[in-house]
């Protein structure tokens, strides 16, 4: 089964400019959850998909945005880039949302973004 | 508000002798604890994970984690370490069955194990 793809893996961008990245989870999973990691704040929850429909969101100023199709896959976009944004994206995924019966996340190796 | 701690920036351990790398935790209701590994540009991955049951998990790779109600504890545990388990590891917790894909990470530990 293939495992959890994100696209472009690298980009560079410049200030100002907008980024769309993108994340096909892996087949039969319905969830997808994007995380930023930086080294200076760590692993920080964007948001959550489940059904096309955002289902948790957070503490991220509004020029972070998402969605996700019919067939599961999730894209997010980032507005106006600022320096700050460089970043590990890692997008992950899972059966559906709140599995308590299993939980754990399957996350792909990330699109790394440099704001320049 | 849910949190994780990871108390160690780094641990160095010998090969073949024990490894153990903190976490603590504090949330409201039932924990759902998980240990990741993360190895350099790569994504993170699942080791193990405490829902609930037995206190003493196991996982990928020979780890196992101790939960500890009393000392709000899941630390992550190996018996004998390899070289090839030098990587970036995250604790993490979900708040129950309410936040669905949602953890709270803790700041990562570099584990550092020298042949």
């Amino acid at each position: 089964k293939a495992g959890v793809t994100q696209t472009p893996r690298y980009l560079i961008k410049t200030r100002g400019q907008q980024v769309t990245l993108s994340c096909s989870p892996i087949s039969g999973h319905r969830s997808v959850s994007w995380y930023q990691q930086t080294p200076g704040q760590g692993l920080q929850f964007l948001f959550e998909y489940f059904s096309e429909t955002q289902r948790n969101k957070g503490n991220f100023p509004g020029r972070f945005s998402g969605r996700q199709f019919s067939n599961s896959r999730s894209e997010m976009n980032v507005s106006t880039l600022e320096l700050g944004d460089s970043a590990l994206y890692l997008c992950a995924s899972s059966p559906r949302q709140g599995t308590a019966g299993t939980g754990e996340l399957f996350f792909g190796e990330g699109s790394r973004l440099t704001v320049l | 508000a849910q949190s994780v701690a990871q108390p160690e920036d780094q641990v160095n351990v010998a090969e073949g002798n024990p490894l153990t790398v903190k976490c603590t935790y504090s949330v409201s209701g039932n924990p759902y604890l998980f240990w990741y590994v993360q190895y350099p540009n790569r994504g993170l991955q699942f080791l193990l994970k405490y829902i609930t049951g037995d206190n003493l998990v196991k996982g990928s790779y020979g780890f196992e984690a101790e939960f500890n109600k009393s000392q709000t504890s899941f630390h992550l545990k190996k018996p004998s370490a390899l070289v090839s388990d030098s990587a970036l590891y995250f604790c993490a917790v979900r708040d129950g069955d309410n936040q669905g894909g949602k953890l709270i990470f803790g700041q990562g530990t570099e584990l550092s194990v020298k042949p």
